[in-house]
């Protein structure tokens, strides 16, 4: 079974600031099956990145991913005082089918 | 809009089943699996099963394999999971996803959840 990890725990940050969160794997993973998610208190979670890089529809340009192989990060390159959440990693796997990291709380 | 609307908050006690629905809009439901993910209150998230609208076929976490079902009535374009032996450990919003059909098969959307609580 694959694990995901996530640093840091928690990232304070001041809006305006750039976010950098990461996403690691236990082993090796390929790049099309990570994707990343965002969750705002009391709400359900949302789609932000699929296939390390590609943004789902209707999300700003200013939230990046990357990475491959273990490593992969999620860049919030300008943030907006609607961007504090808490951040998923995800991976599609064999067994369980889908794994989510523990989270970065974003405040 | 792609839509996911499930049912409403439930109480349970220990030992009992839940059915939780999920009526799909917006898009051809037996186009795109279906998925359950729950979150205990304060925790991450955990993926439980997911089951195919088009032939009905399932596969379950096996932390939940015996105890949850999931099915659906593609008449009225509605999933369902229904869990059952309930533990107070199973209190938790439960959501249901549609997953996309790239690779990885992304979650997108969600349900607005559904709370389950269980106590005596």
């Amino acid at each position: 079974e694959i694990v995901l990890t996530q640093s840091p725990g928690t990232l304070s940050l001041s809006p305006g600031e750039r976010a950098t969160l990461s996403c690691r794997a236990s082993q090796s993973v390929s790049s099309a099956y990570l994707a990343w998610y965002q969750q705002k208190p009391g709400q359900a979670p949302r789609l932000l990145i699929y296939g390390a890089s590609n943004r789902a529809t209707g999300i700003p340009d200013r939230f990046s991913g990357s990475g491959s192989g273990t490593d992969f990060t999620l860049t919030i390159s300008r943030l907006e005082p609607e961007d504090f959440a808490v951040f998923y990693c995800q991976l599609y796997g064999d067994s369980p089918l889908f794994t989510f990291g523990p989270g970065t709380k974003v405040d | 809009q792609v839509q996911l609307v499930q049912s409403g908050a439930e109480v349970k006690k220990p030992g009992a089943s839940v059915k939780v629905s999920c009526k799909a809009s917006g898009y051809t439901f037996i186009s795109y699996d279906i998925n359950w993910v729950r979150q205990a209150t304060g925790q991450g998230l955990e993926w439980m099963g997911w089951m195919s609208p088009h032939h009905g076929n399932t596969g379950y976490a096996e932390k939940f394999q015996g105890r949850v079902t999931m099915t659906r009535d593609t008449s009225i374009t509605t999933a369902y999971m229904e869990l059952s032996g309930l533990k107070s450990e199973d209190t938790a919003v439960y959501y249901c996803v549609r997953a996309l059909n790239v690779g990885g098969r992304p979650f997108d959307p969600w349900g607005q959840g559904t709370l389950v609580t269980v106590s005596s």
